[in-house]
């Protein structure tokens, strides 16, 4: 069956760390995977994306994200967090042909001052 | 950059009645759809809509969910007849062409709440 996880539920960090968020997928063809960001009382936003080429991706807000094949993991970096990151974040993964993205359960991020 | 707007940001209803959920896409947008998150659950796939059609749906988009785009600017998810487990926030998008791995934008979403 076609899943996502997101091992982590809450993660919390301290401002000027590194961040890395975990994403595991399971899912027969050639995926299209996302990372989408929610701050509160806003909609999803896409931070980055990989469907094929290179296997580190770079997004906005100065994230990354490393498609590991082997592992059929997509992790989500960061190496400086700033206190605007704290937020929620989801895994996705789609294929082609359908917009029938399956997403995880999320991973909430808190920064410490 | 551009916006998809939601409304109403919250609704509370009472088990059995209709409600309507408002979205309002970007505005050179061809493409629409909706999620769903129940809390604590995933972000769910309901529908996409194209060309004043239901291009797919899932399984959880049953005869009691109807979706519109009644003019050229809103468009909305109908529930007819609400249950308490359609309680969820509710995320309308768009994309631009429809290619599978664009970039969707979403809405901020509108939380449902079935009492």
């Amino acid at each position: 069956a076609q899943s996502v996880t997101q091992p982590d539920i809450h993660i919390t960090v301290s401002e000027g760390a590194s961040l890395e968020l975990r994403c595991n997928y399971s899912y027969g063809a050639t995926p299209y995977l996302f990372w989408y960001v929610q701050s509160p009382g806003q909609g999803l936003q896409l931070l980055l994306k990989y469907f094929s080429g290179d296997t580190l991706v770079q997004g906005i807000k100065g994230f990354e994200a490393e498609f590991k094949r082997s592992q059929s993991s997509f992790n989500l970096r960061k190496p400086s967090v700033h206190w605007s990151d704290a937020a929620e974040y989801f895994c996705a993964v789609g294929r082609s042909g359908t917009y029938k993205y399956i997403f995880g359960t999320g991973t909430r991020l808190k920064v410490l001052a | 950059e551009p916006e998809v707007t939601q409304t109403p940001s919250h609704q509370v209803t009472q088990m059995g009645q209709e409600v309507i959920l408002r979205c309002v896409p970007i505005s050179n947008h061809l493409y629409f759809y909706w999620y769903r998150q129940i809390l604590g659950q995933k972000v769910e796939f309901l529908v996409s809509f194209y060309n004043n059609e239901i291009s797919e749906k899932s399984e959880i988009f049953d005869d009691q969910f109807s979706v519109e785009r009644p003019d050229g600017s809103n468009f909305t998810l109908k529930i007819r007849s609400t249950k308490l487990e359609d309680s969820a926030m509710y995320f309308c998008a768009s994309s631009q062409t429809g290619v599978t791995n664009e970039k969707l934008f979403f809405g901020s979403g509108t939380q449902l709440s079935v009492l």
